[in-house]
């Protein structure tokens, strides 16, 4: 079944104790996402990557690290995590429409991940 | 960087009724997506618009790009319970990408509630 898995969904930590959030797609997609979703801000793009050893910040990248060294795999890294990051985190991932066209084609979220800073 | 604006915030319709969400931005876009979130759940992808003037048709949903490829909206026939849920739209994070694939915005939402 082609999908998006991350984990862990659920996660309470303390602040400054880094952590992983791992997400993983089995679709072969070149773009993968991070977002985090809170109440009136909407999803804001964290970091994206359009393939291998490619990344960009997005909308809100302060406070995370993210690497790209396998096309399926795109952890969130929170190297010292403060109460702001409280959040609901998505990944995503999509084809690029190739042959110039600058767009991206469906993109699939994961399930999600809560994250507790306290 | 982006400015993008979606109206309205909330939406409160009697079942049966029609809905409609806009959405705006600052500059000239490339492309243009829409979401659905139902409660709880993860974004889904409903539709992508490139084309200037473009309308596009999912059963009760109506998509339409503007012809100055500056705002979007989604249009729905008769409201169903089903239809529950946040509508988003995204857009790419620079408005216009020439030369690959950018990040991308999304707009706030607009919350459908839906009134048996």
């Amino acid at each position: 079944e082609a999908q998006v898995t991350q984990n862990p969904r659920y996660l309470i930590t303390v602040t400054g104790k880094k952590l992983t959030v791992t997400c993983s797609q089995n679709m072969n997609h070149e773009y993968m996402s991070w977002y985090r979703q809170d109440p009136g801000l909407g999803l804001r793009q964290i970091y994206y990557s359009m393939n291998v050893e490619v990344t960009d910040k997005g909308d809100v990248p302060e406070g995370y690290k993210v690497s790209r060294k396998e096309k399926r795999n795109f952890p969130l890294i929170l190297e010292s995590p403060s109460p702001n990051q409280t959040s609901l985190y998505f990944c995503a991932s999509s084809l690029l429409a190739g042959g110039g066209r600058p767009w991206w084609e469906t993109q699939y979220f994961g399930p999600g991940t809560r994250l507790l800073v306290l | 960087g982006q400015q993008v604006m979606q109206i309205p915030q909330y939406q409160h319709v009697q079942e049966g009724e029609d809905f409609t969400t806009y959405c705006n931005s600052s500059t000239t876009l490339s492309n243009i997506q829409w979401y659905k979130q139902r409660p709880g759940g993860h974004p889904v992808f409903l539709i992508q618009l490139v084309k200037s003037g473009e309308v596009k048709k999912q059963k009760r949903l109506t998509f339409q790009f503007g012809e100055a490829k500056k705002n979007s909206s989604l249009h729905i026939t008769a409201t169903q319970t089903t239809d529950v849920g946040t509508y988003f739209c995204a857009l790419p994070l620079r408005g216009y990408s020439g030369g690959g694939a950018d990040g991308l915005t999304f707009g706030k939402g607009t919350h459908l509630i839906i009134q048996p």
